[in-house]
């Protein structure tokens, strides 16, 4: 049963950045897609970028792209997402989710972590 | 590749069938479409990927079909906890997109 464990809710000021972590445990860590994905307050899915621990070449979603890291910590199977010079539009729920199999082709979102939201405000 | 859901809101009594279509702009390739349930305060649920394949403990009243640029998810019958935000998802290509919901509701 796979698990994946998100740090906590944070206020952050404009132009500041956040870092989210997820913990994954209970399955295959380094084959396998960690999705990115964030929710406004109200609004639907948007995907953010994704990773694959074992190629370690992140992808990002172009309307971030410049201001989002993804980065895998195989010692401890967390990824971490750092998004910079926030902005009020970036306060949401950011979520990680596991692909179902490996590689790309198994990146479908079969499991998610908790939610993590972040609030942009002055 | 932008993925167009409809209806946005489909309004339904327990018991009666619901479909829910999602177009896609360009042709997704190898059917690497996904359908996901979200209910309030909870994060989205796989239900459906490859298209068709129902996730693991998915209820065999939900059902996924088509290929190319159409498809659709189907419940057979509505149970209350059926009730949620719908969203589909296609994995075939990078960037990966999400359509903007539909909505089951009770009529």
């Amino acid at each position: 049963q796979v698990q994946l464990v998100q740090s906590g809710a944070e206020v952050k000021r404009p132009g500041s950045s956040m870092k989210v972590s997820c913990k994954a445990s209970g399955g295959t860590f380094s084959s396998f897609t960690i999705n990115w994905v964030r929710q406004a307050p109200g609004q639907g899915l948007e995907w953010m970028g994704d990773i694959i621990p074992d190629f370690r070449t992140p992808r990002y979603a172009q309307k971030i792209q410049g201001r989002v890291t993804i980065i895998a910590d195989e010692s401890t199977n967390t990824v971490h997402m750092e998004l910079r010079s926030l902005r009020s539009e970036d306060t949401a729920i950011y979520y990680c989710a596991r692909g179902g199999g490996p590689g790309y082709s198994g990146s479908y979102m079969a499991s998610w972590g908790q939610g993590t939201l972040v609030t942009v405000s002055s | 590749i932008v993925l167009t859901q409809s209806p946005g809101t489909l309004s339904l009594s327990p018991g009666e069938r619901a479909t829910l279509s999602c177009r896609a702009s360009q042709s997704i390739s190898s059917s690497y479409f996904a359908w996901y349930q979200q209910k309030p305060g909870q994060a989205p649920r796989l239900l459906i990927y490859g298209a068709s394949r129902r996730a693991t403990g998915i209820p065999d009243r939900f059902s996924g079909s088509g290929s190319g640029t159409d498809f659709a998810l189907t419940i057979t019958r509505l149970e209350p906890e059926d009730f949620a935000v719908y969203y589909c998802q296609q994995y075939g290509s990078s960037p990966r997109t999400f359509g903007q919901g539909t909505k089951v509701e009770i009529k």
